[in-house]
This record gives structure tokens, C-alpha cells and sequence, in this order.
């Protein structure tokens, strides 16, 4: 089982709003990846988290404040986003950092 | 600076036939390579690795190549089929604890039946 799952599927919020998106996993995976997909473009890379520490912060914006309540959940909390920040935002975890990263759904956003 | 470069953005074949796709890199440092596709709206799904220790890692219809001194991999699909019709992407990764995976910008492949 390779099943990285991630909620809410979709997303529309307004630049004033608070929302979190939320990833989960139940492979036993000790890291834990936020990544940011803009259209026709690959997948960049924002936070990494490894057996629950931050150990990549990507020059992301304070706007995003990612979180590891434990080692089978990876929230991102959202707030005070801007317009370019609408994209697919993408979940993935790996055994242990460097191994293969599987990735979940992820979570159309859409900031007005 | 694209360290992980797919120049090809679109390639068309026909079903049964073999689908080559490939990518090139630049960092020397890096040493595991993986493809993944991706369908629209979804997650990129792994579909194989190679580490730098091989040069050929086969599973079921899909084969990657490695050739390290032109810094090159391909992925070879045979017999293609209408459900490969998809975006690929090739990404690296470079050394023991890096966690950093560098995406190329993907090949838009379509399986005409």
C-alpha cells in the first residue's frame, strides 16, 4: 500500500481567509514533503519534514506555516494568501529522506 | 538554472509501438533517479528508479537507461498502451540523507490508438 491521502480536494479561499490543508499517511513513513505545482510546470518543492522536525524550509512566504503533529499527518496552515498563490499543492512522504517519495492526490487551490 | 532538463514537451505514438522518453541533468552530484506520471489533477505516481550503481532497471513494460558520463536517462515503454497517455516527468535526487528532489519539466505523451 503506497496511499498517501490529502484533504480537502478542492479549495477556494479569500485573501483575508485561515484554512489548512491536511496529509496523511499510514505507511510507516518517517518524512514528509509539501510541494506547490503551478500549470505546466513540475513540482517545486516548499517543506520537508523529517520524523517530525523541519529540516527544509524552501524560502517559502510566512503566509504558508506548515505542521507535523505526528508521524502519519503533515497540515499546511494558509493565511493572508495572495491570487498567485492558487495551484496544486502536493503531498508526498518517503521511508526515510532520499528514498522513493510517493505523493498524494492533492489539493486544488484556489485564492480570489 | 534547470538541472534537470526534458526537452522534448510533447511526443505522439502509436499504440503497441515503443515510447522513448528521455532526460538529461547537469548535476554531477546526483545519484538516484526516478520517473513519475501524472495525470491531470492528480499526484505524480512513481513509477521507477535507477541508482547511479546500474545502468539499467527494467519492470514490466517500462525500462530506464542510465548513461552517466552523457549525464543522460531514458524511460522506454513497450508495447504502449492508450492508458500511458499522460505527463512524465524525470527527477534526481543527489547523495545519502538529501532530500531534495529536482523535477525535470515533463513530456506530455499521447498513445494514439
Amino acid at each position: 500500500d503506497t496511499e498517501v491521502t490529502q484533504t480537502p480536494k478542492h479549495l477556494v479561499m479569500g485573501m483575508t481567509n485561515k484554512k489548512s490543508l491536511k496529509c496523511e499517511q499510514h505507511m510507516g513513513h518517517r518524512a514528509m514533503y509539501w510541494y506547490k505545482q503551478k500549470a505546466k510546470k513540475p513540482p517545486e518543492l516548499m517543506f520537508v519534514y523529517s520524523y517530525e522536525k523541519l529540516s527544509i524550509n524552501e524560502s517559502v512566504p510566512s503566509r504558508f506555516s506548515p505542521e507535523c503533529p505526528n508521524s502519519s499527518l503533515l497540515n499546511l496552515h494558509l493565511h493572508a494568501l495572495q491570487p498567485e498563490d492558487s495551484a496544486l499543492y502536493l503531498c508526498a512522504s518517503s521511508l526515510l529522506t532520499a528514498d522513493t517519495q510517493y505523493f498524494g492526490p492533492g489539493t486544488r487551490l484556489t485564492v480570489l | 538554472d534547470q538541472q534537470v532538463k526534458q526537452n522534448s514537451p510533447s511526443l505522439s505514438v502509436q499504440e503497441g509501438r515503443i515510447s522513448i522518453l528521455n532526460c538529461d541533468y547537469t548535476n554531477s552530484m546526483f545519484d538516484y533517479f526516478l520517473w513519475y506520471k501524472k495525470y491531470p489533477a492528480e499526484g505524480p505516481t512513481f513509477l521507477i528508479s535507477i541508482s547511479s550503481i546500474k545502468d539499467k532497471n527494467e519492470d514490466g513494460r517500462f525500462t530506464v537507461f542510465l548513461n552517466k558520463s552523457a549525464k543522460h536517462l531514458s524511460l522506454h515503454i513497450v508495447p504502449s498502451q492508450p492508458g500511458d497517455s499522460a505527463v512524465y516527468f524525470c527527477a534526481a535526487s543527489a547523495g545519502v540523507g538529501n532530500e531534495k528532489l529536482t523535477f525535470g519539466t515533463g513530456t506530455r505523451l499521447t498513445i494514439i490508438p
